[in-house]
């Protein structure tokens, strides 16, 4: 089962806006649209960020947004803040024989 | 509010089985449309998914621990469980168990490091 394959690092200055991609096989994306997207600080749990692509947990940041094109889903996340240091990781269902894969992690940096 | 508590040893030995359980507070673990899963992340390194379960006894695997991982939802006890056998150095991990809703983890327990050393 091969994961999805995002960026290791991605950096940004405050105010700006970063985005960070997730590449998988077309099979993984186009026919489920079931990806989502987790924050993770050091030392804590991953919390949900984005479902279904491009939908918004209640309390989540509007700062956080999705999108999918082909195989390739993608977090923009705007107006970048200290606290959005944190690494990104996406997950998506894949089908029947390989259920669900993470992505490899992005770990985004405040400079 | 939904909350998930992972409970188990810490420290197992490589050949053995790891058993940890999920406890399920502030809701049912026989709600339909929730899945149930356990996600794994070793020191320093990303998240993997390692299988999940239906309150009817329904599971699916990451097929590279297939052979090896049993997850059991339990709804008397309102928990689920997941054990891994024959465990070596390369399972050692932090364990999360997580609630699966509309293909996305949508409550996390805090996770618990489970290591695996004689």
């Amino acid at each position: 089962q091969s994961a999805l394959t995002q960026p290791a690092s991605v950096s940004g200055s405050p105010g700006q806006s970063i985005t960070i991609s997730c590449t998988g096989a077309s099979s993984d994306f186009g026919t489920y649209n079931l990806v989502s997207w987790y924050q993770q600080h050091p030392g804590k749990a991953p919390k949900l960020i984005l479902y279904g692509g491009t939908k918004r947990p209640s309390g989540v940041s509007n700062r956080f947004s999705g999108s999918e094109s082909g195989n390739t889903a993608s977090l923009t996340i705007s107006g970048l803040q200290a606290e959005d240091e944190a690494d990104y990781y996406c997950y998506s269902y894949a089908g029947f024989s390989t259920p669900y894969v993470f992505g490899t992690g992005t770990k985004v940096t405040v400079v | 509010q939904l909350q998930l508590q992972e409970s188990g040893p810490g420290l197992v030995k490589p050949s053995e089985t790891l058993s940890l359980s999920c406890t399920v507070s502030g809701g049912s673990i026989s709600g339909s449309n929730y899945y149930w899963g356990w996600i794994r992340q070793p020191p320093g390194k990303g998240l993997e998914w390692i299988g999940s379960g239906y309150y009817t006894g329904s599971t699916y695997y990451n097929p590279s621990l297939k052979s090896r991982v049993t997850v059991f939802v339990d709804t008397s006890r309102n928990q689920f469980s997941v054990k891994l056998s024959s465990v070596t150095a390369a399972d050692t991990a932090v364990y999360y168990c997580a609630r699966l809703s509309s293909g996305a983890l949508d409550s996390w327990g805090q996770g618990t490091l489970v290591t695996v050393s004689s």
